[in-house]
């Protein structure tokens, strides 16, 4: 199975900066995605979850959809350096034993 | 503090040693898993256990076993591993029997493994 595609980055912004990190997929059938963020040396958690139909925010994060370019973005405003980590997108498999196929992966840091 | 708790965190091996780890998960969940990340690696799945019983063994070798010996407990035995083994070992469970759509993952804090 493909996994999401997902720039590695790493991503160096400055506190304070509007942050997009984005996911690309193949199959306009799957209904929804996750987020998930890994700081350092710890396990990953779940971030956001989101159906496709629409956007969702949750505090400084925004997580978007556009099922037409199949494009999944996760947006952080006003940037802290606490939200420097590594961020997971997420999509469903419909099939197998696994209910998530994960990206690579996007090392973000934010620098004070 | 998550609710899937994996011991030992940090493990250092040697290529000859049988060492295993532990995952216990306090969530009441059906099924767990394995998952092994490397560096610029995607999480790669190694095995599924769904309501006690084994689905998948995503190839992995032989020299990793896994447990299950009720549905709160995973281990994965290793024996003989090799340098390139080393990873970080992830334990996740989720509530749905594995393969049920919509099950969001949650995932323990990971035991560091290095093959010495």
């Amino acid at each position: 199975q493909k996994e999401v595609e997902q720039d590695p980055g790493p991503l160096s912004v400055p506190e304070g900066a509007i942050v997009s990190l984005n996911c690309t997929y193949s199959n306009s059938a799957f209904q929804y995605f996750m987020w998930y963020r890994q700081y350092s040396r710890k396990g990953p958690e779940l971030l956001m979850y989101t159906y496709s139909s629409g956007n969702k925010e949750d505090g400084r994060f925004t997580a978007q959809v556009d099922k037409s370019s199949k494009y999944i973005s996760l947006f952080i405003r006003d940037s802290q350096p606490s939200d420097s980590a590594t961020y997971l997108c997420a999509r469903p498999t419909y099939s197998g034993n696994t209910p998530l196929v994960f990206g690579k992966g996007t090392r973000l840091s934010v620098i004070a | 503090e998550t609710g899937v708790t994996q011991t030992p965190r940090h493990l250092v091996m040697g290529m000859t040693n049988k060492k295993s780890l532990k995952c216990e998960q306090h969530l009441g969940h059906n099924a767990m898993y394995w998952y092994k990340q490397s560096a610029k690696k995607p999480l790669e799945l190694m095995f599924v256990y769904s309501l006690e019983e084994r689905v998948e063994n995503n190839s992995v070798p032989s020299r990793f076993s896994p447990e299950c010996p009720n549905s709160s407990h995973l281990f994965l035995h290793l024996h003989t591993l090799q340098p390139e083994d080393s990873a970080l070992y992830l334990c996740a469970s989720s509530q749905d029997p594995a393969g049920t759509s919509g099950n969001t993952i949650y995932f323990g804090e990971g035991s560091w493994l290095t093959v010495v």
